[in-house]
């Protein structure tokens, strides 16, 4: 069954140290891989996808993740992180084509904490 | 401006009534979704739609009904028979779905209560 893990509910960094926020994912078909944000009581932001080829995407926010296809990974990451990129991450996949190509199978989230 | 607007932002619902949440977007998109997000679970599908007058249930449909009859708007009431319709909606909005790498946008979202 498709699936999506975020195996920690809430990450905790020191502001300036990297961050790292963990999705793992199941699938039949090819994935399409996306990052979200929510901050409090706000709709979600995109930050950004893997669909093929360099394994290694860059988002908005200087946020980047990295695909690892034998690890079935997609872990989000920043070089140094700010108080202000305190907020919800949502991670999800469309499982094409095995799946209904409409559909975004969502991860629970993971809450990030920078602390000053 | 460009964008997805939901309103209200705060709406309360008595028992037995039925309320309805507006999803509006100019991004000139085909494809509409209405997602509910509850604490410390992912986003769940409620309904979408590619066209106009055209919609399917995604997967906890029940208990909620929307129309599309214009491009831009997409309505979500929440009927009395949802028992337990307390969350945070969220609709969004993408190209037609083909090659499986559309991204979708969200609006800001509508709180949902009950009296």
């Amino acid at each position: 069954a498709q699936s999506v893990a975020q195996p920690e509910d809430q990450v905790n960094v020191a502001e300036g140290n990297p961050l790292t926020v963990k999705c793992t994912y199941s699938v039949s078909g090819n994935p399409y891989l996306f990052w979200y944000v929510q901050y409090p009581n706000r709709g979600l932001q995109f930050l950004l996808k893997y669909i093929t080829g360099d394994n290694l995407v860059k988002g908005s926010y200087g946020f980047e993740a990295e695909f690892n296809k034998s690890q079935t990974s997609f872990h989000l990451k920043k070089p140094s992180a700010l108080v202000s990129d305190s907020a919800l991450y949502f991670c999800a996949v469309r499982d094409y084509p095995s799946y209904s190509n409409y559909q975004l199978i969502w991860g629970a989230g993971t809450k990030l904490i920078i602390k000053p | 401006d460009g964008g997805i607007t939901q309103s209200p932002k705060y709406l309360f619902r008595k028992e037995g009534q039925n309320v309805t949440l507006s999803c509006e977007q100019n991004l000139n998109h085909d494809a509409m979704y209405w997602y509910r997000q509850d604490p410390g679970q992912g986003l769940r599908l409620i309904y979408y739609s590619q066209i106009v007058n055209d919609f399917q249930k995604g997967d906890i449909a029940e208990g909620y009904s929307v129309s599309r009859e214009k491009k831009e708007s997409f309505p979500l009431t929440v009927t009395s028979a949802q028992k337990n319709p307390t969350a945070f909606y969220l609709c969004a909005s993408s190209i037609v779905p083909t090659g499986g790498e559309e991204t979708q946008y969200f609006g800001p979202g509508t709180r949902l209560l009950v009296l």
